[in-house]
């Protein structure tokens, strides 16, 4: 059964960079892609960007150019960086493996993990 | 950029159907998937492709497609559907676009 785990720290100072990393279980991560959604408190969800396991990714253009991401492949591990953060980036983040790039779905979900954007 | 549309909220009493709609331009030529998030959970696959179950799903859970709109029916509504739901299609840029989301309540 595929797992993901997404940890990191919760609080993160404005203008600084927010790291995440995401721990695949019971699948490879060099097989197909996956994905980082985010959910601000009391909203919906937002679509980051992908990775696929060759390592190229695609990002929503929304985030301007902030986000990376980058697979580790000896860790079975994902990683995310949003620099410059602002308030407005305080959310549930959310890895996600997802199927067939460009038209598919996303399954399992790890079980996120909240990042407040404070000083 | 392209825009998914849900209702905000849909209410019905246990054992009816529920429809949920997720309009867009051209969405007829999309692969549309649904998820289902209950309070303080990840969300969960329960439609992909229109109208393919994962497994575990129910079969009172399906899905459709016709002109600009695409619906998610869950038919006999249990109080453990209670939940958000969220649409979910690829733009033509490559993008991955989410409905508002729908909040389902059972009377």
């Amino acid at each position: 059964q595929v797992q993901l785990q997404e940890s990191g720290p919760g609080l993160v100072r404005p203008s600084e960079t927010l790291s995440l990393t995401c721990t695949v279980s019971g699948a490879s991560i060099t097989n197909l892609y996956y994905t980082w959604i985010r959910q601000p408190p009391g909203k919906g969800l937002e679509w980051i960007g992908y990775i696929y396991h060759s390592g190229s990714a695609n990002y929503n253009p929304s985030l301007k150019g902030r986000v990376t991401m980058s697979l580790d492949t000896s860790k079975n591990q994902l990683s995310l960086n949003l620099n410059s953060v602002t308030a407005a980036d305080t959310a549930v983040y959310y890895c996600a493996r997802g199927y067939q790039l460009l038209a598919g779905w996303f399954a399992p979900w790890g079980q996120g993990t909240l990042v407040t954007v404070s000083s | 950029s392209y825009v998914l549309t849900q209702p905000p909220s849909v209410s019905l009493a246990p054992g009816r159907t529920a429809t949920i709609a997720c309009g867009g331009d051209n969405i007829e030529r999309k692969s549309v998937h649904w998820y289902q998030q209950k309070p303080g959970q990840a969300p969960v696959l329960v439609i992909y492709h229109e109208n393919d179950r994962p497994s575990g799903i129910p079969e009172r859970f399906s899905g459709s497609i016709s002109g600009k709109t695409a619906t998610l029916t869950i038919s006999r509504v249990e109080a453990g559907d209670e939940a958000d739901y969220y649409c979910q299609v690829w733009d033509d840029d490559g993008v991955v676009v989410f409905g508002g989301g729908t909040k389902l309540t059972v009377l």
